[in-house]
C-alpha cells in the first residue's frame, strides 16, 4: 500500500529557514499536501502541490516536488516561533483519492 | 472561517464499553471522514462517507466500528466494544470534493480516546 515517511523532529533557530522532508511511495499521486497542526487544534491545510508541478511558492512557504525520487519538501523562510507545530505530509493516489498521511514532523523554533 | 467541531475533546472509557464520538462537519460539505492517530504513529484513514453510505473503509474499520449521519448536521463514529488498542486521537474531516482537490480536507481538533 501507499506509504509516507517523515522525520519526527526538526529544531531551528528563529529567523533561520526550516526544511521539512517527506518521501512517499505512490507514483500515481495527484495532489500532495502539507498540513499544520498547532497544539490542541486539528490539522489545517497549509499548502498543496499538483503532481505535474515541480515547485510552488506561497509567501514564506516553498514546496519542492521531485517525482523521480518521490520526495516532497516544505521550506519555511524566516521561521518564527509561531511556526512551531507538527507538519504532516500527505498524498492522494492509488485510485481512491483518500490522502495517506505521514506521522508528522514536530518543528521546534527556539530564540 | 467554517470549522469542523468534534465532541468530546477527551473521553475515557473502560475496555468493552461502547463509545460514540461526535462530529459536526462544515454545513455545505458532502464528504465526511474519520481518521485516527495512535500516539507516535501515523494518521490513519478509517472510513469515508458520502450520500448516507460508506464509500471507502480501511482494514482498521472492522465490525466493531460503525458510522452514522443521524440528522442533517452530525456525523458519528461508534466503537461497539472498545479495546485498549483503540486508544488514540480520532479526527473527523469533511470536504466538498471526493476526488481530491486543492482545498484538501477540513479537520476537527480531535477527540482523544483513552481506553482503560
Amino acid at each position: 500500500g501507499e506509504d509516507v515517511e517523515q522525520s519526527l523532529f526538526l529544531s531551528v533557530r528563529e529567523g533561520d529557514s526550516s526544511v521539512i522532508n517527506c518521501t512517499y511511495t505512490d507514483s500515481s499521486s495527484t495532489y500532495l499536501y502539507w498540513y499544520k497542526q498547532e497544539p490542541g487544534a486539528g490539522l489545517q491545510l497549509l499548502t498543496y502541490i499538483f503532481s505535474n508541478m515541480d515547485m510552488k511558492q506561497d509567501q514564506r512557504l516553498t514546496v519542492l516536488l521531485n517525482k523521480k525520487d518521490k520526495h516532497l519538501s516544505l521550506r519555511i523562510a524566516d521561521t518564527q516561533t509561531g511556526d512551531s507545530a507538527i507538519y504532516f505530509c500527505a498524498e492522494n493516489g492509488g485510485g481512491s483519492y483518500i490522502p495517506t498521511f505521514g506521522r508528522g514532523t514536530s518543528l521546534i523554533v527556539h530564540p | 472561517e467554517p470549522e469542523v467541531t468534534q465532541t468530546p475533546s477527551h473521553q475515557v472509557t473502560q475496555m468493552g464499553q461502547e463509545v460514540i464520538l461526535r462530529c459536526v462537519p462544515i454545513s455545505n460539505h458532502l464528504y465526511f471522514y474519520w481518521y485516527r492517530q495512535i500516539l507516535g504513529q501515523k494518521v490513519e484513514f478509517l472510513v469515508s462517507f458520502y450520500n448516507n453510505e460508506i464509500s471507502e473503509k480501511s482494514e482498521i474499520f472492522d465490525d466493531q466500528f460503525s458510522v452514522e449521519r443521524p440528522d442533517g448536521s452530525n456525523f458519528t463514529l461508534k466503537i461497539r466494544s472498545t479495546k485498549l488498542e483503540d486508544s488514540a486521537m480520532y479526527f473527523c474531516a469533511s470536504s466538498d470534493s471526493g476526488q481530491g482537490s486543492n482545498y484538501g480536507y477540513t479537520f476537527g481538533s480531535g477527540t482523544r480516546l483513552t481506553v482503560v
